[in-house]
């Protein structure tokens, strides 16, 4: 089955900033990857999600690469605030029952 | 649209208690699935239904765990006799699915579940 490795488990930048989260995942079958972000006490949040015949997608000040060659896709904020702080999630998705697959999670912290 | 609802928001029971936790899921989507959120291993997908009937429950880590799915806006999962192990946060989610696969899943807050 699908496996998602996540990485690094925690990060820590100066407000301003760029952060960059990476994700790889073992079935090449996968087609859709999404990212949550998840405040503490709260459910997580999608913030934006790549399909396979997309190689980056920006959504203001973030955005999320994929290399299906290498099986692996990134999260990067730029300008980070405070208010980004929160642990963040990748998933992966390859079959068609819409299952995800999430990795372990990366605590980010802003430091104002 | 309220987004997906989770009931309780929290619940504290003793060991060997019944626990039901509840959810109703965005109006209009057609799956709806149950994870459970713990240090040790992250978001575990438990079980989850399309059109009201399970597809998967391989997640589901004993015979003491069962959930159902009555109707498109409802869904319970109960865990009987509870242990300490247990505890743990379990959030519902949500996504269109239904005859075409939909992957964008919406989550509910969450019910945070402490067995003693």
């Amino acid at each position: 089955g699908e496996n998602v490795e996540q990485h690094p488990s925690t990060l820590s930048v100066q407000e301003g900033d760029s952060a960059v989260i990476k994700c790889t995942y073992s079935d090449s079958a996968s087609n859709y990857f999404p990212w949550y972000k998840q405040e503490l006490g709260k459910g997580p949040q999608l913030i934006i999600d790549i399909r396979s015949n997309v190689g980056e997608k920006k959504d203001q000040r973030i955005a999320v690469t994929l290399n299906k060659t290498a099986k692996h896709f990134s999260l990067h904020i730029t300008e980070t605030q405070p208010e980004d702080s929160a642990v963040y999630f990748c998933a992966a998705s390859g079959s068609n029952t819409g299952k995800l697959i999430f990795g372990q999670g990366t605590t980010l912290q802003v430091k104002p | 649209d309220a987004g997906v609802i989770q009931s309780p928001r929290h619940e504290v029971t003793e060991m060997g208690q019944e626990v039901t936790l509840r959810c109703k899921p965005i109006s209009g989507h057609n799956s709806l699935f149950w994870y459970r959120q713990t240090m040790m291993r992250g978001l575990e997908l438990l079980i989850y239904f399309n059109n009201n009937v399970p597809i998967d429950d391989s997640g589901m880590p004993e015979d003491r765990f069962s959930a159902k799915m009555p109707n498109a806006s409802f869904s319970t999962l109960k865990i009987q006799p509870s242990e300490p192990r247990d505890s743990a946060v379990y959030f519902c989610a949500s996504s269109l699915g239904g005859d075409r696969p939909s992957y964008e899943q919406y989550f509910g807050p969450g019910t945070r579940l402490t067995v003693t």
